[in-house]
């Protein structure tokens, strides 16, 4: 079967960095995405890796390696707007995206 | 502004009952798709479309059928609520069903089946 795993919550302190992991086992790889969710709201695209390494956005940073199944999402400089679940999902192949179930992240002050 | 239209926002419905939830988009996206999000799951694919007048099952399609008619709208109807039903749907496009384009997502229809 098809499975993404990623912590169920993790907590921060404001103005620290964490690091969000996803492993995933999927049928096929066609790219891996992440997501932000706020509470009662649409997900909303934060980043795509397709090639392993690192991508930069800004505060946000997203690693993946394709060999060890896995990926990590990097917050720098944590806001509490930043407080939110981040989802990690698979393009497999047949180019569905399958969806782990999220990581609700909580800053603290 | 562009975007991903869904109604209603949300819906209390008797078990039985027939609905239908609404999704617009004017993006000109080839590709939508419908999830249903429940606590403590990942999103789960329902219906796809990669291009007007196909569709495609997902995941989890049983009790629930689709339609595209046109590139904009993209309906999926609740045949006969059952309770299970119950959950935050939402409904998403992107500019085609592979490659690299994320997919954007409406606000979501939360519905409760009694």
């Amino acid at each position: 079967g098809q499975n993404i795993d990623q912590p169920t919550e993790m907590t921060a302190t404001e103005g620290a960095i964490v690091q969000i992991n996803c492993t995933y086992q999927t049928s096929g790889f066609n790219g891996l995405f992440w997501y932000q969710q706020h509470a009662g709201e649409a997900p909303t695209f934060l980043s795509y890796n397709v090639l392993d390494g690192l991508e930069e956005k800004g505060r946000f940073s997203s690693f993946l390696s394709r060999s060890k199944g896995y990926s990590y999402l990097l917050l720098k400089e944590l806001q509490m707007k930043d407080s939110a679940s981040y989802l990690c999902a698979v393009r497999d192949s047949n180019y569905q995206l399958i969806w782990g179930a999220g990581t609700k992240l909580i800053i603290k002050p | 502004i562009a975007g991903i239209t869904q109604a209603p926002t949300s819906q209390i419905l008797a078990a039985g009952r027939r609905m239908t939830l609404r999704c617009t988009q004017d993006m000109r996206h080839n590709a939508m798709y419908w999830y249903r999000q429940d606590l403590g799951l990942g999103l789960r694919l329902i219906h796809y479309s990669n291009t007007a007048g196909t569709t495609g099952k997902g995941e989890v399609p049983d009790g629930y059928s689709v339609s595209r008619a046109n590139t904009d709208d993209f309906p999926l109807t609740l045949a006969s609520a059952v309770p299970s039903q119950t959950s935050v749907y939402f409904c998403a496009s992107s500019l085609s069903g592979d490659g690299n384009q994320p997919q954007h997502f409406g606000d979501g229809t939360r519905l409760s089946i009694l």
